[in-house]
């Protein structure tokens, strides 16, 4: 199984759409949780962190259920410029480690 | 923001030859810079953990003699991969750690092999 998975995609949407990421990770321990997008070709860059209570960040908002393992992002009002690679992203350490682990991304594309 | 600047952002090379991509946190230090490396429509895979000051943490499977990791300064890790070949071509790319944790990235450079 692996650490981090999200759902497949892809995702077409139209402008203005409401859509929903979801995501599963596998260790309990994990004390980190993030967002990231990757538009083609670049590096990602952060979108938001999770919290335990839930954020919100504008059309943005990120929910967290440890007892699930379960992170999801929703957008509202989608707009073209939302259009990339969104990635759950893992901190299975915590503490000291910063490592991360990346799911593998599903793509949106948010169409005119 | 915070910045990582990484360079060069794009290398064509012989198969058999060095390559060295440096990476730079512009405006914090970082004790702790990643390397990843991403193929075509996959994830990123993270590499190594490279600690200021001490020998970096390679993840299973990373060869540590071909991938030489150097994070000499707070501000500065370079990553070697030594003896390219085809195979190697990828897109690499390393993070810098500030203490609270978040990682941002530089902005990648894509290594081909012929």
């Amino acid at each position: 199984r692996k650490e981090v998975e999200q759902d497949p995609g892809p995702f077409n949407v139209p402008e203005g759409a409401t859509v929903a990421f979801n995501c599963t990770y596998s260790n309990s321990a994990s004390q980190s949780f993030f967002w990231y997008r990757q538009d083609c070709r670049k590096e990602p860059k952060l979108l938001m962190s999770v919290y335990s209570s839930g954020n919100e960040d504008g059309r943005f908002t990120a929910q967290l259920n440890r007892a699930s393992q379960y992170i999801s992002l929703l957008i509202r009002d989608s707009k073209l410029s939302d259009s990339a690679t969104y990635l759950c992203v893992v901190n299975p350490r915590g503490g000291s480690a910063r490592q991360l682990t990346f799911g593998s991304g599903t793509q949106l594309t948010v169409l005119p | 923001g915070a910045v990582v600047s990484q360079h060069p952002s794009w290398v064509i090379c012989k198969s058999g030859t060095s390559v060295k991509i440096e990476c730079r946190s512009l405006d914090f230090q970082a004790t702790t810079m990643f390397w990843y490396r991403q193929f075509p429509k996959q994830s990123l895979m993270l590499m190594a953990t490279s600690n200021e000051g001490s020998k970096a943490t390679y993840e299973q499977g990373v060869e540590k003699d071909k991938f030489l990791i150097n994070h000499a300064s707070l501000t500065l890790s370079t990553l070697t991969v030594t003896s390219a070949h085809p195979e190697d071509s990828s897109f690499y790319i390393c993070s810098a750690s500030r203490l609270a944790g978040e990682q941002f990235f530089g902005p990648g450079t894509r290594l081909t092999v012929l």
